[in-house]
C-alpha cells in the first residue's frame, strides 16, 4: 500500500531561520512526488514536483526538495523563511498506474516576525 | 477567474438530509478528482473522472456517495442520508490529460448537525 508520513506536525520558526520539513513515503515502484502548500484561507497550491531526473528540484518562492530514493524521502527545504511562508505544507505521492494522490497529514508552519 | 470553482463554499445540513456539491474544473481539463479532508488530516482521495468516465473510486466512497460528470465538464458529488462523520472539507481538483499535477479548488465545507 502507498503511504506518506510527515514527521513534523507543527513547526515554529523565526524569520530568516532555515526550514526543513520531513517527508517519507512507502511504495516500491516508480513514484511522482509533490509538495503542496495551503496559505490561510486559500486553496492548495503546488510548490514543486519530482517526476524523474535531477533529484534536487526547485519550486516557487525559493523552496527546494531532494528526492533520496534509498531513504524513501522527499524533504522540503528553504534557506531563509519569511513571515509570508506561514501555511500548511503537504507532501503527496502518486505511484504506479493510479491517478490519485496520497497525501501526508501535513505540517503547520508558523513563522514569527 | 480560470481556477477550479466549487459551490457552495459552506453547507450546514441536518443528519439524514441529502446534499449535492458542484465542481467546475479549469476549462479543457479532462481529468477531475474529488478528495475529502478532515481536521488534522491531509486530503483523502474519493474518486477520479477522465472526461465523463468515472475510472477510480475509493473504498471511502460508500453507497451513500455518488459522483457524476455527465458531459465531461462540471461534476457533482451527492451524499445521501448524511451522517455526522461526513462533516469535512470536500475538495475538487482538475488536471489536463498527460499531467499528474492537480489544481485544487477552495473546497466545500460540510457540517452535519
Amino acid at each position: 500500500a502507498q503511504s506518506v508520513s510527515q514527521h513534523n506536525h507543527h513547526v515554529i520558526l523565526s524569520e530568516a531561520a532555515s526550514l526543513e520539513l520531513g517527508c517519507n513515503y512507502s511504495y516500491g515502484g516508480t513514484v511522482n512526488l509533490f509538495w503542496y502548500v495551503q496559505y490561510p484561507g486559500q486553496h492548495l497550491q503546488l510548490l514543486l514536483k519530482y517526476f524523474s531526473g535531477d533529484p534536487l528540484v526547485k519550486g516557487i518562492k525559493g523552496f527546494e526538495a531532494e528526492f533520496i530514493k534509498s531513504k524513501f524521502s522527499f524533504n522540503l527545504r528553504k534557506p531563509s523563511v519569511q513571515w509570508s511562508d506561514t501555511a500548511e505544507y503537504f507532501c503527496a505521492l502518486k505511484g504506479g498506474a493510479t491517478n490519485k494522490l496520497i497525501f501526508g497529514t501535513g505540517t503547520l508552519l508558523a513563522v514569527q516576525p | 477567474d480560470t481556477g477550479v470553482s466549487q459551490d457552495p463554499r459552506h453547507k450546514i445540513t441536518k443528519r439524514g438530509q441529502n446534499v449535492t456539491f458542484r465542481c467546475d474544473p479549469i476549462s479543457e481539463h479532462n481529468r477531475l478528482y474529488w478528495y475529502r479532508q478532515t481536521l488534522g488530516q491531509g486530503p483523502e482521495f474519493l474518486t477520479y473522472f477522465q472526461n465523463e468516465a468515472q475510472l477510480e473510486k475509493s473504498r471511502l466512497l460508500s453507497d451513500r456517495f455518488s459522483a457524476e460528470r455527465p458531459k465531461g465538464s462540471f461534476s457533482t458529488l451527492e451524499i445521501q442520508r448524511t451522517e455526522q462523520g461526513d462533516s469535512a472539507m470536500y475538495l475538487c481538483a482538475s488536471s489536463p490529460s498527460g499531467m499528474t499535477e492537480a489544481f485544487f479548488g477552495q473546497g466545500t465545507r460540510l457540517t452535519v448537525v
